[in-house]
This record gives C-alpha cells, sequence and structure tokens, in this order.
C-alpha cells in the first residue's frame, strides 16, 4: 500500500469554526508533512514530524495545530482562519531521510468563508 | 529559501524535447524533481544527491550541479502524458523540503 489517504476531500468553514483534517498512511513512514498549496504555486512546507515529534515548523500562525496521534496519522487542527487561508493542505510522508521520495494525499481542498 | 526555476511555462508539440532548469541560492544538499497533474498530488520523479550526478528513467532524465546549486531536468520524445507542472524540490538535509517555483509544461498534438 502506497497511499496516503486525506479526509476530508474539500472542507467550507466559517472563521469561527473548528475544524480538522485528517491524513493516514500504512507504509511504515516515520516522517510526515503539511503543506499549503495556493492556485498556480509551489507547495509550501507548513510543519514536519519526525518520529511523531514535531520536527519543524516553518512560522505557521497559531491557528493551525497539527498534532501526530501516532506514527500513521497526522491532524491539523484548524482554529479561527481567514479567508487568505483557503488552499489546498497536502499531507506527505517519508522514511526518516531527505534522501527518499515523499508519497503526496490528494489533499483536501479548503475553502473558508 | 525557494528556488528558481526557468521557465515558467513551456508548450511543446508530441516528440519534442524539453529542458527546465532549477537554480537555488541556497546550498542544495540534494535535489528533488516531482510533477503535478491538474488536481492531482506531486508525483516523484527521481532524486540527485551528490553533485555530478546524472540520473534518468523513460525519457526523463536529470542532473546536478553542485557547486553551482542548480539542477536541470530534461525531458525527450515528449509525450503527451507529460503535461504538468514540474517542480525541482531543494533537500536541506534535515527533514524538510522545499519546492522550486514551478514550470508548468503543455504538451500538444
Amino acid at each position: 500500500d502506497t497511499e496516503v489517504t486525506q479526509t476530508p476531500k474539500h472542507l467550507v468553514m466559517g472563521m469561527t469554526n473548528k475544524k480538522s483534517l485528517k491524513c493516514e498512511q500504512h507504509m511504515g513512514h516515520r516522517a510526515m508533512y503539511w503543506y499549503k498549496q495556493k492556485a498556480k504555486k509551489p507547495p509550501e512546507l507548513m510543519f514536519v514530524y519526525s518520529y511523531e515529534k514535531l520536527s519543524i515548523n516553518e512560522s505557521v500562525p497559531s491557528r493551525f495545530s497539527p498534532e501526530c496521534p501516532n506514527s500513521s496519522l497526522l491532524n491539523l487542527h484548524l482554529h479561527a482562519l481567514q479567508p487568505e487561508d483557503s488552499a489546498l493542505y497536502l499531507c506527505a510522508s517519508s522514511d526518516d531521510t531527505t534522501n527518499t521520495e515523499a508519497f503526496f494525499g490528494q489533499g483536501t481542498r479548503l475553502t473558508v468563508v | 529559501q525557494q528556488p528558481v526555476q526557468s521557465p515558467q511555462a513551456v508548450i511543446l508539440r508530441e516528440g519534442e524535447d524539453a529542458v527546465i532548469n532549477c537554480s537555488s541560492s541556497k546550498a542544495l544538499y540534494s535535489v528533488h524533481w516531482y510533477r503535478q497533474k491538474h488536481g492531482e498530488a506531486p508525483v516523484f520523479l527521481m532524486i540527485l544527491l551528490k553533485g555530478g550526478e546524472q540520473k534518468g528513467h523513460d525519457k526523463i532524465s536529470a542532473s546536478f550541479n553542485e557547486k553551482k546549486q542548480q539542477s536541470s531536468l530534461y525531458l525527450t520524445a515528449s509525450q503527451l502524458s507529460y503535461s504538468g507542472t514540474y517542480f525541482c524540490g531543494r533537500g536541506t538535509g534535515a527533514n524538510n523540503l522545499f519546492f522550486g517555483t514551478g514550470t508548468r509544461l503543455t504538451v500538444i498534438p
């Protein structure tokens, strides 16, 4: 199984809502990532988890809160988002090294209204 | 932190060749190449780990000039399936990957 599964595929939320994005992989990968991608732009790295510990936070606002409950799951908790946070949120996983490929999920398309 | 790619966009006829360049102002510990089709996830193409390394499979290959902090992706005898946006990625030696600005490739019959 070389899939990274993200749910939901689409999400519309108000600025006062709290929601969560979920990502799951069963490849035994120990590094998991959240990226944000705006239309016609490259994916921007947000967070990296390595062995279930947050190893990198690319100065992401605190309204985005990541969580790694176990080695197969990665969540992104959303609270008090702004319309400019609307984007495609991609999850990826890889072996715990930068020298291997990253497998990406299909993403969650988030719209903040 | 983001590598710069050129060209930004290119249109090819089937069978033509293309070169996509990736240039970084910061050190490149490794270079990754991905292709993303519209509405889909990025898909891994290859990784280059050492300066001077060249890799390829099928008709897509790449080179890595570590000293110049540059990499190039070569697509030969392009096929319709090659259409998409190509991203290089800068590996930093830690567990992170910064994508380049992207090159939109369109192959027409």
